[in-house]
């Protein structure tokens, strides 16, 4: 299978312990992205990655999330000290691109991590 | 503040009948567009774009309709199968920014046997 990968696939913590997420995008993808799903809404945008370089991240993303993608292959999440509201399903997407400027492409999911903080 | 918006939860179709699902954008930078069909405890699968260069955009048994004037879109699905039965999102994204992708709350296809 050479689709999106994502690790763990469920994940449940104790309030206040780290976590932290890893995403093998499709091989030769060079653009990574990290949103967040909550029930009931649609998928929201935290953080972007061109390579190994973040380029972009949302305001959801708050001092405890750091992302990481040191070769511009896989990436990880972390949380730091969970919170009860950031339980939430964390998807990983990849897409083509070589870089600004290119047009729109889709961006390709993996499965998800499903974090549960109780 | 949401700038894709699908104000159906859910829609309900016999089989083999035309499924229409829409979406609207309030944010005129938007210039591409997506749907992506959801099955429980499985990530989003791409299912069409368009750019906002076109009206119309087909593949298969999909079609999606931009309406840039109105701001809005629609995916046609006939004839509609059970298998269709998924939560539909739509996204888009704007020139100034391909990378980022703002996606409405979806909608629960339901196709009846």
């Amino acid at each position: 299978d050479t689709g999106v990968s994502q690790d763990p696939r469920h994940k449940i913590t104790k309030r206040g312990q780290n976590v932290t997420f890893r995403c093998d995008p499709i091989s030769e993808h060079n653009r990574l992205y990290w949103y967040r799903q909550t029930l009931g809404q649609g998928p929201e945008f935290l953080t972007y990655f061109q390579n190994e370089a973040q380029l972009e991240k949302s305001r959801l993303l708050s001092d405890r999330f750091s992302a990481e993608r040191p070769k511009g292959s896989f990436s990880t999440l972390e949380i730091q000290r969970t919170e009860q509201g950031d339980s939430a399903m964390y998807l990983c997407a990849s897409s083509p691109g070589t870089g600004g400027g290119a047009g729109g492409t889709e961006a390709f999911f993996g499965q998800g991590t499903r974090l549960t903080v109780v | 503040d949401q700038q894709v918006k699908q104000n159906s939860p859910s829609l309900s179709v016999q089989e083999g009948r035309i499924s229409i699902l829409n979406c609207d954008y309030t944010n005129s930078m938007f210039d591409y567009f997506l749907w992506y069909k959801k099955y429980p405890a499985e990530g989003p699968t791409f299912l069409i774009s368009i750019s906002s260069i076109k009206d119309k955009n087909e593949d298969g048994r999909f079609t999606v309709f931009l309406n840039k004037s109105a701001k809005h879109l629609s995916l046609h699905i006939v004839p509609s199968q059970p298998g269709d039965s998924a939560v539909y999102f739509c996204a888009a994204s704007a020139r100034y920014n391909f990378n980022k992708f703002y996606f409405g709350s979806g909608t629960k296809l339901n196709v009846k046997p």
